[in-house]
Order: C-alpha cells, then sequence, then structure tokens
C-alpha cells in the first residue's frame, strides 16, 4: 500500500490563482480530511468527508472547496489564492467515519502564495 | 471554546533520559485523546489512543496516561534515544465524525 498520498510537494502561487491540492488513499478508507499547518498554531481542520459523496466544513474551510466523488480521492480546491493560504497542507484518513480511529497522513503540500 | 495547550514548545534532554510532555485541556470533556509523532518535513504518524475509561497506555518504550480530572495527559519516553527527536502532539475529538483537534506540538531534542 502507498497509504496516503499527495501532490505537489510544493507550489508558489501568485495571488488570485486558482489551483487544486490532490490527495489519494489506496486504503479503502472511509474517513478523509484536510489540515493546514501553520507555525505556532497547530493543525487545523479545513474540510472533511464521512464517504463518497459526503462533505462538510471543518474549522478553517472559508477559501477551500472539497469534492469526494471516489472513496480514494479528496482534492482540495483553492479558487482564488490569497497570501493567508500559505501554509502546510497535509491530507488524512481513517478507516472508519467513527471516532477514536487512528488517522494516516500524507507527506504533505508546501504552499506559498506571494 | 476547547483549548488545547502542550506546555513547553521545545524539550532538550540527555540520551538514556526519560523525557515528559505535558498536554492540558481545558472546557472539554474528551472520550479520548491521541498522540501523534511529527519529524520535519513529513506528516503526523499516530503513536498511541487512550480512552477516559484507562487511566495508563503502554506501548514499547512509550507511556501515556490520562486524568480527566485534571484534564491533563503526560507522555513519556524511556530511555530516549537521539531518534526520538521529534515534534511530539496531542490530538482531541473535534466536532463530528473522526475530526481531531491538535495541540501546536512539543519539540524534543534528544543529545547524545
Amino acid at each position: 500500500n502507498a497509504g496516503v498520498t499527495q501532490t505537489p510537494k510544493f507550489q508558489v502561487l501568485k495571488t488570485g490563482q486558482s489551483m487544486t491540492l490532490q490527495c489519494a488513499q489506496d486504503m479503502n478508507h472511509e474517513y478523509m480530511s484536510w489540515y493546514r499547518q501553520d507555525p505556532g498554531m497547530g493543525l487545523r481542520l479545513i474540510h472533511y468527508s464521512v464517504g463518497a459523496g459526503i462533505t462538510d466544513q471543518g474549522e478553517v474551510p472559508n477559501g477551500y472547496n472539497v469534492s469526494r466523488s471516489t472513496t480514494e480521492d479528496f482534492p482540495l480546491r483553492l479558487l482564488s489564492a490569497a497570501p493567508s493560504q500559505t501554509s502546510v497542507y497535509f491530507c488524512a484518513s481513517s478507516y472508519s467515519r467513527g471516532q477514536g480511529y487512528e488517522q494516516y497522513f500524507g507527506p504533505g503540500t508546501r504552499l506559498t502564495v506571494t | 471554546s476547547q483549548k488545547i495547550e502542550q506546555n513547553s514548545e521545545a524539550l532538550n534532554i540527555q540520551e538514556g533520559k526519560t523525557a515528559t510532555l505535558t498536554c492540558n485541556y481545558t472546557n472539554y470533556s474528551p472520550a479520548y485523546l491521541q498522540w501523534y509523532r511529527q519529524d520535519p518535513g513529513r506528516g503526523p504518524v499516530f503513536l498511541l489512543l487512550i480512552r477516559e475509561n484507562e487511566k495508563e497506555k503502554r506501548k514499547e518504550r512509550l507511556k501515556v496516561t490520562f486524568d480527566t480530572t485534571l484534564k491533563q495527559s503526560l507522555f513519556h519516553i524511556t530511555a530516549s534515544q537521539p531518534a526520538d527527536s521529534a515534534t511530539y502532539l496531542c490530538a482531541l475529538p473535534g466536532d463530528g465524525a473522526n475530526n481531531l483537534f491538535f495541540g501546536t506540538g512539543t519539540r524534543l531534542t534528544v543529545i547524545p
């Protein structure tokens, strides 16, 4: 198993540009999520999904869209990038949508918005 | 709102000693608590989960305690090694599904 994969690893955007961060998992996990990690802030939940066709907002959803058309993929879209979205983004998955299951994280995407 | 505090942004310890990291929380009664390890440039890796009815849990050189009265979890690494150097994150259940709230982490450095 490759686990959770994310592409790209690094990205630089100009303000106003759009892009999609890709996330895929090959463990047939029901639950997937996106976090951003900023210095001194810890990991904060952006959006999550409990199965194909089902998504919901986390703590900091503004400026981001998600969709879950398959169990494997959970892309994160930035429609109009802003400097405040400069961060490291992590995708995570877990076996069950229920609470108390360990989460598997991807290697992260480091995004800089100028 | 819920608040998670990991005391000590950074902790330096001599090889062979026991490292103790603290996670405190307020405005919360979590059913469980998780600990993750994060190395520079990598995603967090799950280490241990402890439930509210468990006072202590062990895995090899790792030990976690959970005191729901003090609203605190302690994470111990015994016989620490330089390879244990990393940032350690505690996480509590978030709102809905398997969401998590994370602390800001403690960066542990084990000095040879």
